[in-house]
């Protein structure tokens, strides 16, 4: 069975500093990836995905991913965060066979001003 | 309306009260899904429907009752339920199972509290 792990619980960054959450998965062929946020009292929204071809993805709100198959990793990235960025973020690997995603726990973002 | 709207979106209810959660999806989609989300712990699958067919029940107790009387509307009925119960629930459509690969689109949760 597929899964996600993401390592950070909580990460906090200065406003303007450059962001990376980490995500590794667990899955026996070519996975589908994807990042959703969460914000307070909100749903998850969809911020980037990965199915194939170029294996850095770019994502709405100015983030990127780039999907490394050697390290089983999917990490989130973005060069310079604002404060309306803190979030909940969640990193999902798509089954082929089922097409429910698995979700990691999630990683809380906190912003410094 | 645009996207995966619910209602209510806070539900306050005691135990022994009957209730029920909505939520409609303006995508034309054909999947949809209920999901549990407490504090501190995962994301839980509770029911998938694909074309108004239940397709997933992750083991919910039956005093969660979904409905589905067409694709784009989802229902939870509620009754009997336990202050453990208490979360943010959230719907979430896809284009249908083959086509989705797990992309999914939210509705933004109703928060219930058990009393």
């Amino acid at each position: 069975a597929q899964s996600v792990t993401q390592p950070d619980i909580h990460i906090t960054v200065s406003e303007g500093a450059s962001l990376e959450l980490r995500c590794n998965y667990s899955y026996g062929a070519t996975p589908y990836l994807f990042w959703y946020v969460q914000s307070p009292g909100q749903g998850l929204q969809l911020l980037l995905k990965y199915f194939s071809g170029d294996t850095l993805v770019q994502g709405i709100k100015g983030f990127e991913a780039e999907f490394k198959r050697s390290q089983s990793s999917f990490n989130l990235r973005k060069p310079s965060v604002h404060w309306s960025d803190a979030a909940e973020y969640f990193c999902a690997v798509g089954d082929l066979r089922s097409y429910i995603p698995t979700f990691g726990r999630g990683t809380s973002l906190i912003v410094h001003p | 309306e645009t996207g995966v709207t619910q209602t209510p979106r806070h539900l306050v209810m005691g135990m022994t009260n009957k209730k029920s959660l909505k939520c409609e999806q303006h995508l034309g989609h054909n999947a949809m899904y209920w999901y549990k989300q407490s504090a501190k712990k995962p994301l839980e699958l509770m029911f998938v429907y694909n074309f108004k067919e239940q397709t997933e029940n992750n083991s919910v107790p039956s005093r969660f009752s979904p409905e589905c009387p067409n694709s784009s509307h989802l229902f939870l009925h509620l009754h009997t339920l336990q202050p453990e119960d208490s979360a943010l629930y959230l719907c979430a459509s896809s284009q249908d199972r083959a086509g989705s690969f797990g992309e999914q689109y939210f509705g933004p949760g109703t928060r219930l509290t058990v009393t």
